[in-house]
């Protein structure tokens, strides 16, 4: 079965500084790999997804996400954070065929900004 | 603009209480999911729906029921609510299935007493 890996529970970042937020993903064929946001009460946005072609995948809000195969990783970048996206953020993987029709889910980075 | 609605938002009720959580979507999918999601915890799939009449259950072992009698509307029932039952439960829905990603609606928060 796939699995999801979000090493960082909080990161903390100031506004205007650089971020990256980490995703680790265990399964043997080529994934198709998710970011979502999610505010405070709210439900899941998507940000940005990466199903097959270039590996560096632009999303909505000014992030990215590069696709490394040999390091199984799918990690988030944004190069200047705003106030708005404290948020928690979550990685997932979803697969065709076989099982439940799902996608899996990360535990989530809760991302706080600083002043 | 939510084209997937969640109805309560915010729900407190006592032990045993039979609830119904409502999800209503205007965007024609066929496939529907039901998530909950735990405090700090990732989401896990309760139950997905194909189509009309068509249910099955997800990776995570639930209590709750779903139906999907209309294309539009997939709400989830709880017989008889528990303190364990306390959680967040997200909705979504998709036109290519769940490997290609989802719409969510806002999410149920449910707090049983």
């Amino acid at each position: 079965a796939q699995s999801v890996t979000q090493p960082d529970i909080h990161i903390t970042v100031s506004e205007g500084a650089s971020l990256e937020l980490r995703c680790n993903y265990s399964y043997g064929a080529t994934p198709y790999l998710f970011w979502y946001v999610q505010s405070p009460g709210q439900g899941l946005q998507l940000l940005l997804k990466y199903f097959s072609g270039d590996t560096l995948v632009q999303g909505i809000k000014g992030f990215e996400a590069e696709f490394k195969r040999s390091q199984s990783s799918f990690n988030l970048r944004k190069p200047s954070v705003h106030w708005s996206d404290a948020a928690e953020y979550f990685c997932a993987v979803g697969y065709s065929g076989g099982g439940a029709d799902g996608l899996t889910f990360g535990k989530g980075t809760h991302l706080i900004i600083q002043p | 603009e939510a084209d997937i609605y969640q109805t309560p938002r915010y729900l407190v009720i006592g032990t045993g209480k039979k609830i119904t959580l409502e999800c209503s979507q205007t965007m024609g999918h066929d496939k529907m999911y039901w998530y909950q999601q735990d405090p700090g915890m990732e989401l896990h799939l309760i139950h997905y729906s194909y189509g009309v009449n068509s249910t099955e259950k997800g990776d995570l072992s639930s209590e709750s029921t779903v139906s999907r009698i209309r294309t539009e509307h997939f709400p989830l029932t709880l017989e008889s609510a528990r303190p364990s039952h306390t959680s967040q439960y997200l909705c979504a829905s998709s036109d290519r299935g769940g490997p290609y990603g989802y719409t969510f609606g806002s999410g149920t928060r449910l707090t049983v007493v």
